[in-house]
């Protein structure tokens, strides 16, 4: 069965820092997300792609945070520098469409530690 | 595994019994619902959705209960196993321009005791 790929599962960096994750979609899936999850609460959308596309960045820290997707296939997002409040798990998920009906399919995360 | 949810909703059954999991969503705008089941160290997975023009979804031992009037959802989970111990969320999506932009509730804890 075909799962959302994420690199690394655990990170640990001191602030200031950059780190950066990457997410390898299912095959075909034209739209990617990235999520932020902290202790004790749902997943936060970030950024959603529609192929290379940016179409939903509204909740992404611009100043620090970056994210691509520049063929529209795998995707990184970046956080340059870290605060200690970045501290997270950061979900990538995809799916077929971008409708609402369009199942998406988490990968396993990324779990950062911002010392 | 991590922990999810130190201070989330907890819902603690034994095996064989019947779950029921609770949501209020608050925009009443929403058209489109699901819940997502998160076990320890995983991502969240789909169990099942349920669009605004219905009241009542039925899967594989979940049913899904939509109330509008009250901005309610619900999970029912029949005979539950351990296997379903995990976090479960809500999530409610507005559809339209939106996109699929999922606004995901707070989580409760399911705990099956063998």
């Amino acid at each position: 069965e075909a799962e959302v790929a994420q690199s690394p599962r655990y990170k640990i960096t001191e602030k200031s820092q950059a780190v950066a994750f990457w997410c390898d979609p299912i095959s075909g899936h034209a739209t990617l997300y990235w999520y932020r999850q902290i202790l004790g609460q749902g997943p936060e959308l970030l950024v959603q792609f529609q192929d290379e596309s940016v179409v939903d960045d509204s909740q992404l820290p611009k100043d620090r945070f970056s994210a691509e997707r520049l063929k529209g296939v795998d995707s990184t997002l970046k956080i340059q520098p870290a605060e200690l409040g970045d501290s997270a798990m950061y979900l990538c998920a995809s799916s077929l469409g971008g409708l609402p009906a369009d199942e998406q399919y988490f990968g396993p995360g990324t779990r950062l530690t911002v010392t | 595994g991590e922990s999810v949810g130190l201070h989330l909703p907890t819902l603690s059954v034994q095996e064989g019994d019947n779950s029921i999991i609770n949501c209020a969503y608050s925009n009443s705008a929403s058209d489109y619902f699901i819940w997502y089941k998160q076990e320890s160290g995983k991502g969240p997975q789909f169990i099942i959705d349920i669009r605004s023009n219905m009241d009542k979804r039925q899967g594989q031992r979940v049913t899904v209960l939509l109330n509008k009037t009250v901005k309610h959802l619900s999970l029912q989970i029949a005979a539950t196993q351990p296997g379903d111990s995990a976090v479960y969320f809500c999530a409610e999506s507005a559809g339209g321009t939106s996109y699929g932009k999922l606004t995901f509730g707070q989580g409760t804890i399911l705990t099956v005791h063998p």
